[in-house]
């Protein structure tokens, strides 16, 4: 089983839609999580970490579910510069290895 | 905020020919650089953990005489792929840690742009 699994999409939206997907995680001693952005053919950049209590960030919410060992990104209000690979990425406590999933693909269209 | 440079961004060459790519801190000291591999359509994979004076540590199935490691300063750490196959043509991503620590927000990784490797 992987570490970090997520859906791969693609997530096709329309601009100003609400798109949201999950990332489960296997190890229960996970600490740390993270959403990144990757562009096409470019490096990952951090867009946010998750807190416990879930936080937001503009148009970004993200969410923890540490019973079902999951965590969800949510992108309101679609922009077509929203369109990438969001990479869900997870910590084990006591070990500074990140484990990054494969990526879930999200298109906007105008 | 800061700032690793890695090149070269592309490189194209021919089976068996070695390729170096470097990764530059540009505003910080880094003791630890971690170095990355993902394939298409794939999650990033660890490859190994630079370590400035020392040797690097790989991960499990990670060939140490294939892919060198070095991490001579504090603002350098190099990855050659000796001997390039076919195979190993992928995109090589250097990164360091942000934060440090445990608990949320620890941890966070900062990335070079990458080196995409196309081995002929």
């Amino acid at each position: 089983r992987k570490e970090v699994e997520q859906d791969p999409g693609p997530f096709n939206v329309p601009e100003g839609a609400t798109v949201a997907f999950n990332c489960t995680y296997s190890n229960s001693a996970s600490q740390s999580f993270f959403w990144y952005r990757q562009d096409c053919r470019k490096e990952p950049k951090l867009l946010m970490s998750v807190y416990s209590s879930g936080n937001e960030d503009g148009r970004f919410t993200a969410q923890l579910n540490r019973a079902s060992q999951y965590i969800s990104l949510l992108i309101r209000d679609s922009k077509l510069s929203d369109s990438a690979t969001y990479l869900c990425v997870v910590n084990i406590a006591y070990d500074y290895k990140l484990s990054f999933g494969a990526g879930t693909t999200v298109t906007v269209r105008a | 905020g800061a700032v690793v440079s890695q090149h070269p961004s592309w490189v194209i060459c021919k089976s068996g020919t070695s390729v170096k790519i470097e990764c530059r801190s540009l505003d910080f000291q880094a003791t630890t650089m971690f170095w990355y591999r993902q394939f298409p359509k794939q999650s990033l994979m660890l490859m190994a953990t630079s370590n400035e004076g020392s040797k690097a540590t790989y991960e499990q199935g990670v060939e140490k005489d294939k892919f060198l490691i070095n991490h001579a300063s504090l603002t350098l750490s190099t990855l050659t792929v000796t001997s390039a196959h076919p195979e190993d043509s992928s995109f090589y991503i250097c990164s360091y840690r942000t934060s440090f620590g445990q608990g949320s927000g620890a941890n966070v990784l900062t990335f070079g742009a990458g080196s995409r490797l196309t081995v002929l």
